[in-house]
C-alpha cells in the first residue's frame, strides 16, 4: 500500500511552454502532499505544501506565478511549471502523507525529470 | 541553515561490510526518519524513530537517536551490492501534519 504515481516521468520541452507534472496517490487518501526540486547530487529543495482544497503554501524564494499548485482532490497533485526556461531543468519529485495513518513517513513519487530546451 | 546533516557525505564499502552514518541537527524534533534514493528515482522510506526512542531495528537496519547530542546514526549490517543509494535522513519538528527537512544526503557504495 501507500503508492504514489508521478506522471511524466520525463519530460523535454521548448522554451517558453508550459509543462504539467501529476502526483498521484494511488491507494491511500492525501491531504497534504510536497513538491521538491532536487539539482544532481544534491538534496531536496522543498518548493511548495499543496493542502487539498485550499492554495498551497510556498517556500522562500520559490515563485507561485512560475510553479502553478493545484490540488483539487485527496488523491491528485499538479505542479504546472508555466513559461519554462532552460534554468527550470531539473528533477521534480512530489510525496504525500497517508491522511489515515498515525505516523510521520512520507510517500514519494519516482519523480519527473523535466528538461527545457 | 541545514537542519539535518550527515556524514560522511560518500562512503564505499565492500559488500558484506557494515555500513554506518550519521546525521546531526540543530532544533528539537518530534520524529527522525530515513530515506533512500536510487539514482534517478524517488525516495523510499526506511525507518522512523521517535523522540523519546534511542534505538530501532527494521530487518538489517539499526538506527539510534540521541536527543541530547541531536544526533542519529543508521547502520546497515552485512551490506549488499543492492545496497548502493544515496541516503537522507530528515527531520519533523512538529507531528503528522508538518514539513520534513532533509539532509544533503550520503552516497553509499558497496563493492561485490
Amino acid at each position: 500500500g501507500a503508492v504514489v504515481s508521478q506522471h511524466p516521468s520525463r519530460v523535454i520541452c521548448k522554451s517558453g511552454t508550459s509543462v504539467k507534472i501529476e502526483c498521484r496517490s494511488l491507494d491511500f487518501q492525501a491531504t497534504t502532499m510536497f513538491w521538491y526540486r532536487q539539482f544532481p547530487k544534491q538534496s531536496l529543495m522543498l518548493m511548495a505544501t499543496s493542502n487539498e482544497g485550499s492554495k498551497a503554501t510556498y517556500e522562500q524564494g520559490v515563485e507561485k506565478d512560475k510553479f502553478l499548485i493545484n490540488h483539487a482532490s485527496l488523491t491528485l497533485s499538479t505542479l504546472t511549471v508555466t513559461s519554462a526556461h532552460p534554468e527550470d531543468s531539473s528533477f521534480y519529485i512530489c510525496s504525500a502523507r497517508d491522511a489515515g495513518r498515525a505516523t510521520g513517513e512520507l510517500f514519494f513519487g519516482e519523480g519527473s525529470r523535466l528538461t527545457v530546451l | 541553515s541545514q537542519q539535518g546533516e550527515e556524514d560522511p557525505q560518500a562512503l564505499s564499502i565492500q559488500e558484506g561490510e557494515n555500513a554506518t552514518m550519521n546525521c546531526s541537527y540543530k532544533t528539537s524534533i518530534n520524529n527522525l526518519q530515513w530515506y533512500r534514493q536510487n539514482s534517478g528515482r524517488g525516495l523510499v522510506h526506511l525507518i522512523l524513530i521517535r523522540s523519546n526512542e534511542r534505538e530501532k531495528h527494521s530487518g538489517r537496519l539499526r538506527v539510534t537517536l540521541d536527543t541530547s547530542k541531536k544526533s542519529s546514526s543508521l547502520l546497515i549490517t552485512a551490506s549488499r551490492a543492492a545496497d548502493t543509494a544515496s541516503y537522507f535522513c530528515a527531520t519533523d519538528r512538529a507531528g503528522a501534519n508538518s514539513k520534513l527537512t532533509f539532509g544533503k544526503g550520503i552516497t553509499l557504495s558497496v563493492r561485490p
